[in-house]
């Protein structure tokens, strides 16, 4: 069964120091999107990425956040100066659908701890 | 952003018992999904409703959509210890999903 995976599973990096975390969503999904959610919270939504743009993005994704779809597979979240409170799990889904049916499937997320 | 709020926050029961869980809003989605999350692991979906008084059925597991469309059931029957997990609902505002804080269900053998 297709399924979006994400690498790595754990990244540790010191406070101001850049990541990237990485997703391949499912092949013929076109709508992709990186969520988190830090422990013991809900998930919460970040960015919505359609045709090569940002098709939606939230409060959370501020100027630190970007992402790109380098390639015809990949689907990456950099955080440029990370902070503390950035420690967080965080999910990459995609879709076939953007909007009103979205049915989204995630990957097993990217645990990111910054000290 | 429209809330989604889900109950009863926490939920341990037995297993062979029947329980409900609830997503509730005073918002209309379009359409309304349940997910599944194990500690440490990303959400699962279960399945989506879309259509008004919708009801689904997966094993189990029974899922109503109201039919105002701004809330949702989950039952399921005879519980066992391997339906153990977070439960989340989560509705399609734009683009995004909003999603519930979720129901933790604790099944005992």
């Amino acid at each position: 069964e297709p399924e979006v995976t994400q690498t790595p599973s754990h990244q540790v990096t010191q406070m101001g120091q850049e990541v990237i975390l990485r997703c391949v969503p499912i092949s013929n999904h076109l709508y992709f999107y990186w969520y988190r959610q830090i422990l013991g919270q809900k998930v919460e939504f970040l960015v919505s990425f359609y045709n090569n743009e940002i098709s939606e993005k939230s409060e959370i994704f501020d100027d630190q956040f970007s992402v790109e779809r380098p390639d015809g597979s990949n689907f990456t979240l950099k955080i440029r100066s990370t902070k503390l409170e950035d420690s967080a799990m965080y999910f990459c889904a995609s879709s076939l659908v953007g909007t009103g049916n979205t049915e989204a499937f995630f990957g097993q997320g990217t645990r990111l701890t910054v000290v | 952003t429209q809330l989604l709020e889900q109950s009863p926050q926490f939920l341990s029961i037995q297993e062979g018992e029947n329980l409900t869980v609830y997503c509730n809003s005073s918002s209309v989605f379009s359409s309304l999904q349940w997910y599944r999350q194990e500690p440490g692991e990303g959400p699962v979906l279960l399945v989506t409703v879309v259509t008004g008084g919708e009801v689904k059925k997966l094993k189990r597991l029974t899922f109503q959509f109201g039919d105002a469309r701004k809330d949702s059931s989950l039952h399921i029957t005879a519980a066992q210890p391997g339906d153990t997990g977070l439960y989340l609902c989560a509705g399609n505002s734009g683009y995004a999903l909003n999603f519930g804080k979720g129901t933790s269900l604790l099944v005992t053998p």
